[in-house]
């Protein structure tokens, strides 16, 4: 069955970092580029960033490319999302994505996991 | 950079025909993705380029475009369709960097 399983959230302080993983079942992970949505509490859907199939494609919402780094293991079939700096606003439910090719869309995602940047 | 817009909140009784619409002015030039998210699951892509319906997505789902407007229709609304609907697009230099709307709370009367 295809699946997104993400991980790796939880409560951290202010100004530390946090890495978020999406583990990737049931489809051959290496074909398909792969994305993170956040959403804040109460707000919607932000894009975050997007990587793309073999890794060497990475692109970044403009507001958040100098503390987020997407990442991929494609052995591992994982997909990480590196954030440094943790601020009060980057509290929310982060989502992996799978790019489907054949609907250019995102066509499969995870369940979320929660960040929550408090003291 | 641009927006999408979309209305805050659209409500229907059962078995009416909801329209909820995104605006933009790039949307003629591209693609428009519409999902459902409701609290506590996973969104759900349920039309892709304008007008396409993916397997498993009811037939009462149905997306039309009219220059910078793309409408997500839903045929006899049933309970079940109670949700967050968002519209989705990529912008005009390359198409890597997706857009979201801010999402339209769908009400079953």
């Amino acid at each position: 069955q295809v699946q997104l399983v993400e991980s790796g959230g939880g409560v951290v302080q202010p100004g530390r970092s946090l890495r978020l993983s999406c583990a990737a079942f049931g489809f051959t992970f290496s074909n398909n580029g792969m994305h993170w949505v956040r959403q804040a509490p109460g707000k919607g859907l932000e894009w975050v960033a997007v990587i793309s199939g073999d890794g060497s494609k990475k692109y970044y919402a403009d507001s958040l490319k100098d503390r987020f780094t997407i990442s991929r293991d494609n052995y591992k079939n994982t997909l990480f999302l590196q954030v440094e700096s943790l601020r009060p606003e980057d509290t929310a439910i982060y989502y992996c994505a799978r790019f489907g090719t054949s609907v250019n869309a995102l066509d499969i995602w995870g369940q979320g996991t929660m960040v929550t940047a408090s003291s | 950079s641009y927006e999408l817009t979309q209305p805050p909140s659209v409500s229907v009784s059962p078995g009416q025909t909801a329209r909820i619409i995104c605006s933009g002015d790039v949307l003629p030039q591209q693609f428009v993705y519409w999902y459902q998210h409701k609290a506590g699951q996973a969104p759900v892509l349920v039309i892709y380029k304008d007008k396409e319906r993916p397997s498993g997505i009811p037939e009462r789902f149905s997306g039309s475009t009219s220059g910078t407007i793309v409408t997500l229709t839903i045929d006899g609304v049933q309970a079940e369709d109670e949700a967050d609907y968002y519209c989705q697009s990529t912008d005009s230099s390359g198409g890597f960097h997706v857009l979201f709307g801010g999402g339209t709370k769908l009400t079953v009367l």
